[in-house]
């Protein structure tokens, strides 16, 4: 079955450049999406179709999918973002899958 | 933009049966798909499965296919998702997350707060 490989944790210090990884076979066919979750409160979306922002999340985070791999990065990383990350994509068989999720700590 | 407004925390035995829902306020619910998504006891999401309100049609994610059931009430912009006969291993917190885009491509630009699920003799 089709799994999204995350890195379980990454540490960063604050005004650094935090990347996190989401892994996947041609996964660079398929469009990803990235969902930020603090402790006790819903995901929330910060990137979808692989580099688009909604409107209201920072700058600061930005995405790409140039293969087998999409990245999150959050450049000059605040401490506010210390969340669990989650990447997002589809199946062949159009399930949605999740990838386990990278705890991101600030440092 | 409002949240989806689920419904209150539940605390079940074994084998008994529970429907949870997922209210939008907004007014345009049929355009848009619904997903329910798992969390258990600190663990990542994971999609149980996906239910277009304007014709019902439901896609279930391989583990959860005959094990919940998903529907709509369109009358009053409510999902829900039932099961017939709890475990103590539902026990979790359920999300109800509303799609953008269409099946293949989608992504959740909408979510509720989350519905605990306790269940446990």
């Amino acid at each position: 079955s089709y799994e999204l490989t995350q890195p379980p944790s990454v540490s960063v210090s604050p005004r650094q450049t935090a990347t996190i990884t989401c892994s996947g076979d041609t996964l660079g066919d398929k469009y990803t999406s990235w969902y930020q979750q603090k402790p006790g409160q819903s995901p929330v979306l910060v990137i979808y179709q692989d580099n688009q922002r909604p409107s209201g999340i920072p700058e600061r985070f930005s995405g790409s999918n140039p293969g087998n791999t999409a990245t999150l990065t959050i450049s000059g990383t605040q401490p506010e973002d210390e969340a669990d990350y989650y990447c997002q994509a589809w199946d062949s068989t159009s399930h949605v899958l999740f990838g386990g999720g990278t705890r991101l700590t600030v440092l | 933009e409002v949240q989806l407004v689920q419904s209150g925390a539940e605390v079940k035995k074994p084998g008994e049966s529970l429907k949870i829902s997922c209210h939008d306020p907004g007014y345009r619910f049929a355009t848009h798909w619904i997903a329910w998504v798992r969390q258990l006891p600190g663990k990542g999401l994971e999609s149980m499965g996906i239910i277009d309100p304007s014709d019902s049609d439901t896609r279930y994610g391989p583990s959860f296919e005959g094990q919940v059931t998903i529907s709509v009430d369109t009358s009053i912009n409510t999902a829900y998702l039932q099961w017939r006969s709890l475990k103590v291993s539902d026990t979790a917190m359920y999300y109800c997350a509303r799609m953008k885009e269409k099946m293949g491509n989608g992504y959740f630009d909408l979510w509720g707060r989350g519905t605990l699920v306790t269940v446990s003799s």
